[in-house]
């Protein structure tokens, strides 16, 4: 069963505008990873956001993380057609081997 | 090597054959797993190695599923008796891991297997 749930499941966007994608999880986690894939082949890792930490930023990309929510956002600022693309959170868990787990993933559209 | 190579990269099979699909990981990387992900769908994990051991293998669909990892490195990916239902692209990621977690997943381009 998936562990994230990503929200929206799709989302368009005009260019220039900003893209905000949520995610919820169940267990107790060490760290959430956000990645994204393009036309359906391998994924790329983003960013990494550790259980410990609230917010990060990479580039264009700021990830929050809300533990007592068990929620993330990921905010793409400045959207260029090049994010088009499908985004997923991945979720380690805290117990046994670490596990990681990924959502459902939102599909983001960029318009020109 | 600098990436995560899997071969092949398109597999088109008669059901019934059996197919094997190979994992290259990063040179280091003791993690290794790999997921299935069919049309505009997630991703479902099917097993993780650590080293040459699997710990978990709880995603493997059926018995027709196996896989092997030798020397720490390589892993193949073997279905036999292929069944229209196993068409999708299979995804090998390999990662670092520390104790107080990974430095997340470097995933290969995808096998896409498609079953006729």
């Amino acid at each position: 069963s998936q562990q994230g749930e990503e929200d929206p499941q799709a989302l368009s966007i005009q260019e220039g505008e900003n893209a905000t994608m949520n995610c919820s999880y169940k267990t107790s986690i060490n760290n959430l990873q956000w990645y994204r894939q393009n036309s359906g082949r391998g994924l790329v890792h983003l960013i990494l956001i550790r259980s410990n930490e609230r917010e990060k930023h990479s580039g264009r990309l700021r990830v929050t993380l809300d533990t007592s929510k068990k929620s993330s956002s990921l905010l793409i600022t400045a959207s260029r057609a090049a994010d088009t693309a499908s985004y997923f959170c991945a979720t380690e868990n805290s117990g046994g081997y670490q596990k990681v787990t990924f959502g459902t993933g939102t599909k983001l559209q960029v318009i020109p | 090597g600098a990436g995560v190579s899997q071969s092949p990269s398109n597999k088109v099979t008669e059901k019934g054959k059996d197919v094997e699909l190979r994992c290259d990981p990063i040179s280091g990387h003791t993690a290794l797993y790999w997921y299935r992900q069919s049309l505009g769908q997630g991703l479902e994990f099917l097993i993780y190695f650590q080293g040459n051991s699997a710990p978990d293998k709880s995603g493997l669909p059926s018995d027709r599923f196996s896989a092997e990892r030798t020397g720490g490195s390589v892993s193949t990916l073997t279905i036999q008796r292929t069944q229209q239902e196993d068409s999708a692209v299979y995804l090998c990621a390999s990662s670092l891991k520390r104790t107080w977690g990974s430095y997340g997943y470097t995933f290969g381009s995808g096998t896409r297997l498609t079953v006729v």
